[in-house]
């Protein structure tokens, strides 16, 4: 199983949909959470972290689910320009600082 | 400008020849990281280094190495390169308190041939 699952995609969405991406994460030692945005073979980018209380940040909304091993994100009224991969991401405190990716989940807005 | 740059952007070449791909930050950042990136796979931990002189390994840190002698620096060296390598190399930085964003460079297309 892997550490950090999500979604499998593609998802292709008309533009101004609301499109909701889940991940899982299996080890107990994750810290902290982030979404990244990475746009075809270029570097990722931070989206937004990820807390418990849940956090908003213009149209995206992320959520953290500690006791499920959860976390989502949700885009609401969808842009052209939303279209790339979205990285779940988990930092672990092993004693050091390990990083595990999700594989992405690609998004295809439409017009 | 804050930045993480990696040299070469592109190389191919053959199994065996020793490369070093370098990486490059100018934000006094601790936390220096490599991964590689492959298709279905997402990016995967190489080498990490949490401060000069101290590295420890990722999830798939074999056939690679790497150093830290100074903070704004973090070289990957492939001793002996093979086929299986070929993939898309990143290359990050981060401050350790609150283990925040990451930044990225822009990636190192490396083929192995």
């Amino acid at each position: 199983r892997k550490e950090v699952e999500q979604d499998p995609g593609p998802f292709n969405v008309p533009e101004g949909a609301t499109v909701a991406f889940n991940c899982t994460y299996s080890n107990s030692a994750s810290q902290s959470f982030f979404w990244y945005r990475q746009d075809c073979r270029k570097e990722p980018k931070l989206l937004m972290s990820v807390y418990s209380s849940g956090n908003e940040d213009g149209r995206f909304t992320a959520q953290l689910n500690r006791a499920s091993q959860y976390i989502s994100l949700l885009i609401r009224d969808s842009k052209l320009s939303d279209s790339a991969t979205y990285l779940c991401v988990v930092n672990l405190n092993t004693g050091g600082f390990k990083t595990i990716f999700g594989a992405g989940t690609r998004l295809f807005v439409k017009a | 400008e804050a930045q993480v740059t990696q040299n070469p952007r592109y190389l191919i070449t053959v199994t065996g020849k020793k490369l070093t791909v370098t990486c490059s930050q100018n934000m006094n950042h601790e936390y220096m990281s490599w991964y590689r990136q492959d298709p279905g796979l997402g990016l995967r931990q190489i080498y990490y280094s949490m401060n000069v002189e101290v590295t420890d390994k990722g999830d798939v840190p074999e056939g690679y190495k790497v150093s830290r002698k100074e903070k704004r620096n973090f070289p990957l060296i492939l001793e002996s390169p093979s086929p299986n390598q070929t993939s898309l190399y990143f290359c990050a930085s981060t401050r350790l308190a609150g283990l925040n964003e990451q930044f990225f460079g822009p990636g190192t297309r490396l083929t192995v041939l």
